[in-house]
């Protein structure tokens, strides 16, 4: 089964700065997506940004970028030039396209950013 | 961009009855639907897996009398929560792929129901 860890439970930045999201993973398999989801307080899933593990340059998406070590099983997310609508929880997430056609997704426990103004 | 509306928003009911939860792909279809559930400031545990025309499979640990999932069309989905209890007050999230996108196409997520049992 795969697993997905997020060992920031809480991470604040200050407004215009940078900051970085870390995402760990483990699966045996070698074809497989990664995303990032953004919960803000609305409770909405808001897809930020998304990877496909055979594609070795990093995915990125105006300010969100990844950064994506295969080998390593990171994909942690840049956010920069911070906003305060960047403020919300996010969840790192892996897929897998099973035979079948349905995808499972597994979530990270989420990391609560805070953008300070 | 892919619309998932998911109804209703919030409920509030008695212990002992029983909540529907509708989820549907307003401008796509999806074969699959998933369904999470949300505790507070935790991150969402997938409950079931709903196949249209075909039976729900369930994550371990779910009880599939108490959560039954209907899919009966390619855009719509239902959660029943039967003899609903106060452990079962949480939030809850549909989400769906669009049959015809990409292999990396990601969840469509609903705007989640937030369910209160008193």
């Amino acid at each position: 089964a795969q697993t997905v860890t997020q060992s920031q439970p809480e991470m604040s930045v200050q407004e215009a700065e940078t900051v970085t999201l870390s995402c760990t993973y483990d699966t045996s398999e070698s074809n497989y997506y990664l995303f990032w989801y953004k919960q803000p307080p609305s409770r909405q899933m808001i897809l930020v940004i998304r990877q496909e593990a055979y594609k070795q340059q990093n995915a990125t998406e105006n300010r969100f970028s990844v950064n994506f070590q295969k080998a390593a099983k990171s994909f942690s997310l840049k956010i920069s030039d911070s906003q305060l609508g960047d403020t919300a929880m996010y969840f790192c997430a892996f897929m897998k396209p099973p035979p079948g056609g349905y995808q499972k997704v597994t979530f990270g426990i989420g990391t609560k950013l805070q953008v300070i103004p | 961009g892919a619309v998932v509306s998911q109804h209703p928003s919030r409920v509030i009911c008695k212990s002992g009855t029983s909540v529907k939860i509708e989820c549907r792909s307003l401008d796509f279809q999806a074969t699959t639907m998933f369904w999470y559930r949300q505790f507070p400031k935790q991150s969402l545990m997938l409950m079931a897996t709903s196949n249209e025309g075909s039976k729900a499979t369930y994550e371990q640990g779910v009880e599939k009398d108490k959560f039954l999932i209907n899919h009966a069309s390619l855009t719509l989905s239902t959660l029943t929560v039967t003899s609903a209890h106060p452990e079962d007050s949480s939030f809850y999230i549909c989400s769906a792929r669009d049959i015809s996108g990409l292999g990396n196409s990601p969840l469509h997520f609903g705007n989640g129901t937030r369910l209160t049992v008193t």
